[in-house]
């Protein structure tokens, strides 16, 4: 069973420059997630998706960032413009949507984002 | 609202020692609770879960976690460290019933020394 894919690994921007990431949950995964993750630091959601319906998108900054999960299966987040401290990696995980918190995440290797 | 402490940011072991990787939750109900492993440019990995059932937990790679609610912790261990074992870990608080938000703590990487 392929795992949770994301693209690309790596992206090295200019400040004020928009990009965008994409994520390919696993087969039959309903729910999906975007997480931030600083260097040195635990995983931040910004974003779940139960199907293609945004769930969760309090911790997601809207000024800068929107995503998108049409047809409930694939997934992309965006950033315009890029700000340094948007330099991290953003990790994509997905589950089956099993109700109560228990359901193990999946993720993805994630991409390392660098604003110069 | 939930969060998590990793005591000590970095943990050093050598070959063959104890592994112990502390971790304290705050939850206003009886949380769920798991560990995850991240290797170098890798995504994360669980290595197990508590969900209410048995508090002593045991999950791959020979690691095991207790959940102790009178001192609200959820430490890892395993007994003999192996080389492979060096990576960052990550222990996580989610609500029963709620968002299936996880909350991470911060982790604590561990090396291991021969």
């Amino acid at each position: 069973e392929a795992g949770v894919v994301q693209s690309p690994r790596y992206k090295i921007i200019e400040k004020k420059q928009p990009v965008a990431f994409w994520c390919n949950p696993i087969s039959g995964h309903n729910t999906l997630y975007w997480y931030l993750q600083n260097l040195g630091q635990g995983p931040e959601l910004l974003i779940r998706y139960e199907n293609e319906e945004a769930v969760d998108d309090s911790q997601l900054p809207k000024d800068r960032f929107s995503a998108e999960r049409l047809k409930g299966v694939d997934s992309t987040l965006k950033i315009q413009p890029a700000e340094l401290g948007d330099s991290a990696v953003y990790l994509c995980a997905s589950t089956k949507g099993q109700a109560g918190g228990v359901d193990e995440q999946f993720f993805g290797p994630g991409t390392r984002l660098t604003v110069l | 609202a939930q969060s998590v402490t990793q005591l000590g940011s970095h943990v050093s072991v050598s070959e063959g020692a104890l592994v112990l990787l502390r971790c304290n939750y705050s939850s206003s109900v009886p949380p769920y609770l798991f560990w995850y492993v991240q290797y170098p440019n890798q995504g994360l990995q669980l290595l197990l879960k508590y969900t209410s059932a048995a508090t002593l937990v045991k999950g791959i790679n020979g690691f095991e976690a207790e959940f102790k609610k009178s001192e609200t912790s959820f430490h890892l261990t395993k007994p003999s460290a192996h080389m492979s074992d060096a990576a960052e870990y990550f222990c996580a608080v989610s609500e029963p019933g709620g968002s299936e938000k996880l909350v991470f703590g911060k982790g604590t990487k561990l090396t291991v020394n021969p």
